[in-house]
C-alpha cells in the first residue's frame, strides 16, 4: 500500500469555524490531490499540487484553500465551514500527472 | 456538464458470471482512461488503465475495452467473485495547457451474489 495518511479521520465541526485537513505521504510523489465524494456526484477534484508551493484549482474549489510547503504534506483548509461542505474527503498522490493515483483512507467531515 | 458518465448506478450479477461495467465520455480530448474500485470506508484503489492508442487491456480477470469512435469504454470482470462487490469509478484524463485534467464518473455499485 502507498504510504498515505489523512488526519483527522473523522471530524464534526460547527458552521463558520475554520477546519484544516492534513494529507501526509511517504512516497515522495510529486502530485497530490484533494477530492470530495458525495452521493450522486462521485469523486470531484477540489485542488491539486504539482510540486512544493505549486497548486491549482479543481472543479469544486470555492470555499477551499490549500498549501504545500513540503513534498510530503498537503493541507486542505475550509476557512469558514458550511453545511454544504459535509462530505468525505480523499487525498491522493501520483508520481506523474498521467499516472494512476493512490488514495488515502479518507476523512469524514460533518458540519453542523 | 458531465464529461464522464456511468449511466448504471448499480449492477447485480451471479458469482462466476461476467460483470460488464460501462462508461461513456463526451470530451474527445481524453486520451487516457482508468478504472478504480472502492470498498466502503476505504479510499479508491487503482484497478486498470488504457491508453487511447489501444482498444483493449487485460490484467487477470479484468479487461478494459475502449471504443474511441463511440466514446465508450467498458470493464469486464470474468469470472465475477463476491469480493468484487464494490463501487467502480471510471476516470478519463487529458493534458491541457501543460496540466493534467482527470475527471471521474459517478460510479457503479457492483454486487456479486454467491
Amino acid at each position: 500500500d502507498a504510504g498515505i495518511t489523512q488526519s483527522p479521520r473523522h471530524k464534526v465541526t460547527e458552521t463558520g469555524t475554520p477546519v484544516t485537513l492534513r494529507c501526509h505521504q511517504t512516497e515522495n510523489h510529486r502530485y497530490m490531490y484533494w477530492y470530495r465524494q458525495d452521493p450522486g456526484h462521485g469523486l470531484r477534484l477540489i485542488h491539486y499540487s504539482y510540486g512544493v508551493k505549486d497548486t491549482d484549482k479543481g472543479e469544486v474549489s470555492d470555499g477551499y484553500s490549500v498549501s504545500r510547503s513540503k513534498t510530503e504534506d498537503f493541507l486542505l483548509t475550509l476557512e469558514s465551514a458550511t453545511s454544504s461542505q459535509t462530505s468525505v474527503y480523499f487525498c491522493a498522490i501520483s508520481e506523474r500527472g498521467r499516472d494512476e493515483q493512490y488514495f488515502g483512507p479518507g476523512t469524514r467531515l460533518t458540519v453542523t | 456538464d458531465q464529461q464522464v458518465k456511468q449511466n448504471s448506478p448499480s449492477l447485480s450479477v451471479q458469482e462466476g458470471r461476467i460483470s460488464i461495467l460501462n462508461c461513456d465520455y463526451t470530451n474527445s480530448m481524453f486520451d487516457y482512461f482508468l478504472w478504480y474500485k472502492k470498498y466502503p470506508a476505504e479510499g479508491p484503489t487503482f484497478l486498470i488503465s488504457i491508453s487511447s492508442i489501444k482498444d483493449k487491456n487485460e490484467d487477470g480477470r479484468f479487461t478494459v475495452f475502449l471504443n474511441k469512435s463511440a466514446k465508450h469504454l467498458s470493464l469486464h470482470i470474468v469470472p465475477s467473485q463476491p469480493g468484487d462487490s464494490a463501487v467502480y469509478f471510471c476516470a478519463a484524463s487529458f493534458t491541457q495547457g501543460g496540466s493534467e485534467k482527470l475527471v471521474f464518473g459517478k460510479g457503479t455499485k457492483l454486487t456479486v451474489n454467491p
